[in-house]
């Protein structure tokens, strides 16, 4: 069972433009987010993330908003550069009734094209 | 304010033998994770742990697969008896306290002949 999922395996943006990466989840439980970015060959690093309680928040370039009636997040990077072509994954966590374990979603490709 | 450390970065195991993997948390951090990376897949929670204890366990395979995180020195993975299916990244992650953030190592490449 997928509890989060990223349904864009990749998603392709020309430099200075929005890129927006999307996450579903299906547990009401989760009521903590983030959001990773992945270099091959590296570990996740973390970029952002938001609580429930909360429907946006702003991180520099970094935006991310929940949509906790639709399960839906986004991750608005404003304005797209070549360096943040990596892969991006979806994570969440139901931190009142299991704790810290992250579950991840299977992630999105960025490419930013100079 | 050195990150998150795993050891080795790849390890090279035939099949049967064994596999141990290192972590150690970023200074401050007492709460540790082990996540897997299959081929083609997202990261998989395996185990969580503090000092001297295991919290979350649900994610390990039942047998060949263990974790501790001592009192003294880093967390180790260990897998027994390693299978082709192991092959996979291996990535530490620690935390501050539960519930935030989770800052990752660079992960261990375990490749099984």
């Amino acid at each position: 069972d997928q509890q989060v999922k990223q349904n864009s395996p990749s998603l392709s943006v020309q430099e200075g433009r929005i890129s927006i990466l999307n996450c579903d989840y299906t547990n009401s439980m989760f009521d903590y987010f983030l959001w990773y970015k992945k270099y091959p060959a590296e570990g996740p690093t973390f970029l952002i993330s938001i609580s429930s309680i909360k429907d946006k928040n702003e991180d520099g370039r970094f935006t991310v908003f929940l949509n906790k009636s639709a399960k839906h997040l986004s991750l608005h990077i404003v304005p797209s550069q070549p360096g943040d072509s990596a892969v991006y994954f979806c994570a969440a966590s139901a931190r009142e009734t299991s704790g810290s374990r992250l579950t991840f979603g299977e992630g999105t490709q960025l490419t930013v094209n100079p | 304010n050195a990150g998150v450390m795993q050891n080795p970065r790849h390890l090279v195991r035939r099949r049967g033998q064994e596999a141990r993997l290192r972590c150690s948390p970023m200074k401050g951090h007492s709460h540790v994770y082990w996540y897997r990376q299959l081929p083609e897949e997202g990261l998989k929670f395996m185990v969580y742990l503090q000092k001297e204890n295991i919290i979350d366990e649900s994610g390990m395979p039942k047998e060949r697969f263990s974790a501790e995180f001592p009192k003294e020195g880093p967390s180790i993975l260990r897998i027994q008896q390693v299978v082709r299916g192991d092959s996979a990244a291996y990535f530490c992650a620690s935390s501050p306290q539960r519930g935030h953030e989770q800052y990752f190592g660079p992960g261990t490449r375990l490749t099984v002949t």
